[in-house]
């Protein structure tokens, strides 16, 4: 069935550091892969994502990269933040049940 | 423009009453999606409306149902509450709601503790 599978769960770095965290999805239809990210109290927000014609997006310090034949995504935020600490989910579309699957979400910490 | 609201931000419930929960969706978009979300699974899809027709349902109990306006604006209700129904509700607007291709924004929830 469709799945989407996140790693780490949780994520402790030190503020500067560099922080990843990569997704593997079974539909090998999928061609878009959102990145959310959720503060405490507050629905999940779409900060980044990427189509499946690209293999690499930027948007400051946040970057997606994308590798279609071994059906994985990562989520790279460069220097580190405070601020940056949250809840991120990955996400994919089941084209079998026409609906976003999201992963299981990773808890980033950053810590001054 | 303004984003994706959700009414009431909190409600408190027991166990066996009936709930109706709000979303408004972005100006323009048509499609307005429902996920459950509690830490031991997640985000959950519950289903879908597109221009007033659900178009996608996830694999909840028929306790749980929905309906969309003509202005977009989405309902859900939940009858006999039980524990386990204790979430965070969580309402996404897209514009073309294709199956999740599409960019979807989300609200802030709604609270539901269940008694």
């Amino acid at each position: 069935g469709e799945n989407v599978e996140q790693h780490p769960s949780t994520l402790s770095v030190q503020e500067g550091d560099s922080a990843v965290i990569k997704c593997t999805y079974s539909d090998s239809a999928s061609n878009y892969f959102p990145w959310y990210k959720q503060e405490l109290g507050k629905g999940p927000q779409l900060i980044i994502d990427i189509r499946s014609n690209v293999g690499e997006k930027k948007d400051q310090r946040i970057a997606v990269t994308l590798n279609k034949t071994a059906k994985h995504f990562s989520l790279h935020i460069t220097e580190t933040q405070p601020e940056d600490s949250a809840v991120y989910f990955c996400a994919a579309p089941s084209y079998n049940t026409d609906k976003l699957i999201f992963g299981t979400g990773t808890r980033l910490q950053v810590f001054p | 423009k303004a984003g994706v609201t959700q009414t009431p931000r909190y409600l408190i419930k027991t166990r066996g009453q009936q709930v109706t929960l709000s979303c408004s969706p972005i100006s323009g978009h048509r499609s307005v999606s429902w996920y459950q979300q509690t830490p031991g699974q997640g985000l959950q899809f519950l289903f879908e409306y597109f221009s007033e027709t659900q178009r996608n349902k996830g694999n909840f109990p028929g306790r749980f149902s929905g309906r969309q306006f003509s202005n977009s604006r989405s309902e859900m209700n939940v009858s006999t509450l039980e524990l386990g129904d204790s979430a965070l509700y969580l309402c996404a607007s897209s514009a073309l709601g294709t199956g999740g291709r599409d960019e979807q924004f989300f609200g802030p929830g709604t609270r539901l503790t269940v008694l």
